[in-house]
């Protein structure tokens, strides 16, 4: 089965530019999650959608950063514009169900570096 | 969610079990405890999880305390590819993990 597919999976991009990354969960999952991963903040979470609708943005960073998810197999992350600070690896993960006992699944992650 | 803690990090011998423990000593009863690994520029990787009995499967087994309060995660034979970072986390509902920052596992040839 394929798991959660993430694009791109590396991106160099200059300071004020647009970065879109790009996520598809595994089929049939009803809950995705953004993460992001630095060296000094470890993984945080930015943003989770259950059923598509955004229950927790409270870790996006700020207004720069936006996401979408307009339907159950694909989600947007979006910086405009990046900045140097934005650099980090971006993990988008899914989930099925309501209960402590889903699995939640990780995709290989977007490596991003602004410039 | 309840906090976890860990050590630092651990060494292992090739071909040994590596037990990796964890303090949760704030859980709550409906609090999962679960386990994922990550290695170097890869992704979470899912290990297990348990509620309150022991659990095993193909990788690894959960050994939970009747109180709840600690759990070790066992992996029976480590090898090279188990070198990781590996993050126990307690989980209630649908949302977020809150990781830590884990036990740096290295296994030694």
């Amino acid at each position: 089965d394929a798991g959660v597919i993430q694009s791109p999976r590396h991106e160099v991009t200059e300071m004020g530019q647009e970065v879109t990354l790009r996520c598809k969960p595994i089929s049939g999952h009803n809950s995705l999650f953004w993460y992001r991963q630095t060296m000094m903040r470890g993984l945080e979470l930015l943003i989770y959608f259950n059923n598509n609708v955004p229950i927790d943005d409270s870790g996006m960073p700020e207004d720069r950063f936006s996401a979408k998810m307009p339907n159950a197999s694909f989600s947007t992350l979006k910086i405009q514009p990046s900045e140097p600070r934005d650099s980090a690896v971006y993990f988008c993960a899914s989930s099925f169900g309501e209960l402590g006992g889903n699995t939640i699944y990780f995709g290989e992650g977007s490596w991003l570096t602004v410039v | 969610d309840a906090k976890t803690t860990q050590p630092t990090s651990m060494d292992c011998a090739e071909g040994r079990a590596a037990n990796l423990p964890c303090n949760h000593s704030t859980i709550s009863g409906n609090e999962y405890v679960y386990w994922y690994r990550q290695i170097h520029s890869q992704g979470p990787q899912y290990i297990i999880h348990g509620l309150k009995n022991n659990e095993t499967n193909e990788m690894a087994s959960l050994i939970i305390t009747e109180d709840r309060k600690s759990s070790t995660l066992i992996l029976p034979h480590a090898t090279l590819r188990d070198t990781a970072v590996y993050y126990c986390i307690v989980k209630s509902g649908a949302n977020n993990l809150f990781f830590g920052t884990g036990t740096r596992l290295t296994v030694i040839p």
